[in-house]
């Protein structure tokens, strides 16, 4: 089975640094989706970042980018020239790829960010 | 546009009654879900809508019943709910069943 594993309950950052997230998965799968989901207190869960397993190129979006080790199986999220509007939490996620359970999304149990001014 | 709503936002409710959360989304997706997420948790998988069809019940008590409308709409209709149900209630959608999901603000339920 596979399973997501967020070892930070808790982050802390000052405002405008940089900040890493870290996630590690397990899987025995090779096509497989990993994400990072942001939850403000408003509640809505929003996409922060996406990355495919069979790309080799780390995803940026803006400030946040990832560094994707497949051989370690390591997720971990950058957050760089950090904001007050990043305060959150933050799941990492994965799905099975094409062909595999469908909708499946199997999340970590969060890290909790908060943003210093 | 990934926008997902859901009505209402706040939900109160006895365990006799029978209530309907709804959630609705204009962007051509093919799969909803709905999860569960209850306070300083991950959410929880209920159900996967695929074209319209139920493809996926996590298991999921049966005073919780999903309705899919049409392609744009998903209800959950809840009746004889149990304290322990209070929790937010999450609904997604993706363009197919194997696409990232976006989700909707959720519904804050709380049963008394």
């Amino acid at each position: 089975a596979q399973t997501v594993t967020q070892s930070q309950p808790e982050m802390s950052v000052q405002e405008a640094e940089t900040v890493t997230l870290s996630c590690t998965y397990d899987t025995s799968e090779s096509d497989y989706y990993l994400f990072w989901y942001k939850q403000p207190p408003s509640r809505q869960m929003i996409l922060v970042i996406r990355q495919e397993a069979y790309k080799q190129q780390n995803a940026t979006e803006n400030r946040f980018s990832v560094n994707f080790q497949k051989a370690a199986k390591s997720f971990s999220l950058k957050i760089s020239d950090s904001q007050l509007g990043d305060a959150a939490m933050y799941f990492c996620a994965y799905r099975r790829g094409y062909g595999g359970s469908q909708g499946n999304l199997i999340f970590g149990k969060g890290t909790k960010l908060s943003v210093k001014p | 546009d990934t926008e997902v709503t859901q009505t209402p936002k706040h939900l109160v409710m006895g365990m006799t009654n029978k209530k309907s959360l709804k959630c609705e989304q204009h962007m051509g997706h093919r799969a909803m879900y709905w999860y569960k997420q209850k306070a300083k948790k991950p959410p929880e998988l209920m159900f996967v809508y695929s074209y319209e069809k139920l493809s996926i019940n996590e298991s999921v008590p049966s005073r919780f019943s999903p309705e899919c409308p049409n392609s744009s709409l998903l209800n959950l209709h809840l009746h004889a709910l149990q304290p322990e149900d209070s929790a937010l209630y999450l609904c997604a959608s993706s363009q197919a069943p194997q696409e990232t999901q976006y989700f909707g603000p959720g519904t804050r339920l709380l049963v008394l």
